[in-house]
C-alpha cells in the first residue's frame, strides 16, 4: 500500500510567520501535489510537483511557495503566515501514468492566529 | 474550464438502502474519472477510478458508472451500512493527459441503524 505522511496533524501558528508543511511518500511517484480544503469551496489545488525541483502553479498558489529536493518529500511554505491561510492542507501523490488513482495523506489542520 | 458537480450535497438513509450519488462535469473530454471517500477531518482514500474507455467499475458493493457523453458518473452503494457515512468526492482531469484534477464540493452521506 501507498503511504503519504504529513508531519503533523494540527499546527497552531502565529500571523507573520514562516511556516513548512512536510510530505513524504514511499513508493517512488513521479507526481505530488498539494491541496487546501475549506467548507463551501472544496478541494483546491495550490501547487503541484511533476519531478525532483520541478513544479507548477496551481489554481491558488498566492503566498506559498513550495520545495522537492528528493523524489519522495514535497514540502509546502507559507512565506508569511496570514489568517486567511487557516486550513486543512492536504498532500497527495500519483505515479505519472495518467491511469493510477491519487493517494492521500491524513491531512494537516492548520490554523494561523 | 472545467466544472464538476455533485448532487445532492447531503443525504440521510437508514441502513439497507440502496443509494446513487451524482457526479456532473462540464467538458467531456475526460480520460478518466475517480471517485473518493473523505472521513470526518482525514485525508481522501481512493474507491475507484474509470477509465474513459470503461463504462462501469465495481468494487464490493460499490458500482460507479461513467457516461462520458452526457457528462455523468454515478456511484451506486448497494446495501448501505453505518460505515459508510462519509462525504463522496469525485474529481476529473482539468485538462486532457494531465493529473491534476478537478474536485466536485462532495455529498455527505450519513447512514443510521
Amino acid at each position: 500500500d501507498v503511504k503519504v505522511t504529513q508531519s503533523s496533524r494540527y499546527l497552531v501558528k502565529r500571523t507573520g510567520e514562516k511556516v513548512f508543511l512536510e510530505c513524504v511518500q514511499d513508493m517512488d511517484h513521479e507526481n505530488m501535489f498539494w491541496y487546501r480544503q475549506d467548507p463551501g469551496l472544496g478541494l483546491r489545488l495550490i501547487y503541484f510537483s511533476y519531478d525532483v525541483k520541478m513544479k507548477e502553479k496551481g489554481d491558488i498558489p498566492e503566498g506559498y511557495s513550495v520545495s522537492r529536493e528528493k523524489k519522495e518529500r514535497f514540502s509546502l511554505i507559507l512565506e508569511s503566515a496570514s489568517t486567511n491561510q487557516t486550513s486543512m492542507y492536504l498532500c497527495a501523490t500519483t505515479t505519472g501514468a495518467g491511469d493510477q488513482p491519487q493517494h492521500f495523506g491524513d491531512g494537516t489542520r492548520l490554523s494561523i492566529l | 474550464k472545467q466544472e464538476v458537480t455533485q448532487i445532492p450535497a447531503a443525504l440521510s438513509v437508514p441502513e439497507g438502502e440502496n443509494l446513487v450519488l451524482n457526479c456532473s462535469f462540464t467538458d467531456s473530454a475526460i480520460y478518466n474519472l475517480q471517485w473518493f471517500r473523505q472521513d470526518p477531518g482525514k485525508g481522501l482514500t481512493s474507491l475507484l477510478l474509470i477509465q474513459s474507455s470503461q463504462r462501469e467499475q465495481t468494487s464490493g458493493r460499490l458500482n460507479a458508472s461513467l457516461d462520458k457523453s452526457s457528462g455523468r458518473s454515478t456511484l451506486y452503494i448497494a446495501a448501505s451500512q453505518p460505515g459508510d457515512s462519509a462525504t463522496y468526492l469525485c474529481a476529473v482531469p482539468t485538462s486532457y493527459n494531465t493529473d491534476k484534477l478537478i474536485f466536485g464540493t462532495g455529498t455527505r452521506l450519513q447512514v443510521f441503524p
